[in-house]
């Protein structure tokens, strides 16, 4: 079936160093990716987003790859900051069903230390 | 903020109290959507709405009623919850559905207990 799913639920990094989170997918056919931050006692923002046909998309302090061999996405936060600190989940559509239903993973709690 | 809005963000309520959400965007959106985040589950589209109209129910027990009266304000109201029913409703606007590509703005949300 149609899953999005997370390797690790909880991340906890230095202030300072690179922070990674990964995403896996199931479905072939999706061909929008998006990654969403959620803050605490906030609703998810948006943070990037990437199309099937790139495989890589940089953002300020953030880049997103995407390898569509394995079906795995994955964000990587430059220099994490105390303010990254938040529930990181990404979501998978697929643009050519026309359909804003997005399929969201379960989030993986980042959290930055001193 | 995200110019969406959500009244309000606590609730606490009985199996047998009927109460209201609401939910409000200041962007000139023209779809809004509910959806249900617990705890470690994704998060689940309720309810989409286009131009005031329903265009989507996925399946949500009857207990939620959503209501949009204008494409900026948009209610979902409860009756008869079930305790498993507590979790975080959030609320979301976007430019138009029907494109992923437009983004989706969330309001904070309404915690709600069931008790």
């Amino acid at each position: 079936g149609e899953s999005v799913g997370l390797h690790l639920p909880t991340l906890s990094v230095q202030e300072g160093d690179n922070s990674i989170i990964n995403c896996a997918y199931s479905n072939s056919a999706s061909d929008y990716f998006i990654w969403y931050k959620q803050e605490s006692g906030k609703g998810p923002q948006f943070i990037i987003d990437i199309r099937s046909n790139m495989d890589k998309r940089q953002g300020q302090r953030v880049t997103v790859l995407l390898n569509k061999t394995v079906k795995h996405l994955s964000l990587q936060i430059a220099a994490t900051q105390p303010g990254d600190s938040a529930v990181y989940f990404c979501a998978e559509v697929s643009i050519s069903y026309n359909t804003d239903k997005l399929i969201f993973g379960t989030g993986t709690r980042l959290q930055v230390f001193p | 903020e995200t110019g969406v809005t959500q009244t309000p963000r606590h609730l606490v309520m009985g199996m047998t109290n009927k109460k209201s959400l609401k939910c409000e965007q200041h962007l000139g959106h023209n779809a809004m959507y509910w959806y249900k985040q617990s705890a470690k589950k994704p998060l689940e589209l309720m309810f989409v709405y286009s131009l005031e109209e329903r265009v989507e129910n996925n399946s949500v027990p009857s207990r939620f009623s959503p209501e949009c009266p204008n494409s900026s304000h948009l209610f979902l109201h409860l009756h008869t919850l079930q305790p498993e029913d507590s979790a975080l409703y959030l609320c979301a606007s976007s430019q138009e559905r029907g494109n992923p590509q437009e983004t989706q703005y969330f309001g904070p949300g309404t915690r709600l207990l069931v008790l």
